[in-house]
């Protein structure tokens, strides 16, 4: 079984600052998945980054990147210059790779509001 | 493409009637999942599907809780009888199976926000 654990209940950030969201999880399995998603207000879920756990590169898209330390099973989110519309529940996930399975397990998430 | 589809948007309805909630998938994903939201629990995966088949139902909170997926293009989440306490936002997301190539990720519709009353 897998576990997320996101401990930042709410985080705040001033525009165009940088801000980081932290993200634990507990697997026995070798190959996995991680995601980030995104709930704004409008409580669609959008996907932000991903990252494939047997690559050891880090996965970065635009303003947003990741921070993914596998020995630590650790997998914060990292966004820079901040925007207002990224004010938003953010949420962890994690799911095992394999021909069948489709399972994602989700953290609690994080409210991270923007401020002007 | 159009993204996941999921109607109503918004349903109230009385407790004790039956609350239908549909679902119409990304095109050429093999895989379709349902979720419910609250403050309290959550987002939980209540049951999925691959290749319209029901893989994992041990999410479904009990047998008041039904769910289908009669073709590869629509589903149905069905609660009866509804009870207030299944009030909450539920989505449904698809994603891509064998065939599309592996990708994972799952793409969210835009969720029915359910009351019972």
């Amino acid at each position: 079984a897998q576990t997320v654990t996101q401990s930042q209940p709410e985080m705040s950030v001033q525009e165009a600052e940088t801000v980081t969201l932290s993200c634990t999880y507990d697997t026995s399995e070798n190959n996995y998945y991680l995601f980030w998603y995104k709930q704004p207000p409008s409580r669609q879920m959008i996907l932000v980054i991903r990252q494939e756990a047997y690559k050891q590169q880090n996965a970065t898209e635009n303003r947003f990147s990741v921070n993914f330390q596998k020995a630590a099973k650790s997998f914060s989110l990292k966004i820079s210059d901040s925007q207002l519309g990224d004010t938003a529940m953010y949420f962890c996930a994690a799911g095992r790779r394999g021909t069948s399975y489709g399972k994602l397990t989700f953290g609690q998430g994080t409210i991270l509001t923007v401020h002007p | 493409d159009a993204g996941v589809i999921q109607s109503p948007r918004h349903e109230v309805t009385e407790m004790g009637q039956e609350v239908t909630l549909r679902c119409k998938p990304i095109s050429g994903h093999d895989y379709l999942f349902w979720y419910r939201q609250t403050m309290m629990r959550g987002l939980e995966l209540l049951i999925y599907f691959n290749n319209n088949v029901p893989i994992d139902d041990s999410g479904m909170p009990e047998d008041r809780f039904s769910a289908k997926m009669p073709n590869a293009s629509f589903s149905t989440l069905k609660i009866q009888p509804s009870e207030p306490r299944d009030s909450a936002v539920y989505f449904c997301a698809s994603r891509k199976g064998l065939a599309g190539g592996y990708t994972y990720e799952q793409y969210f519709g835009p969720g029915t926000r359910l009351t019972v009353t």
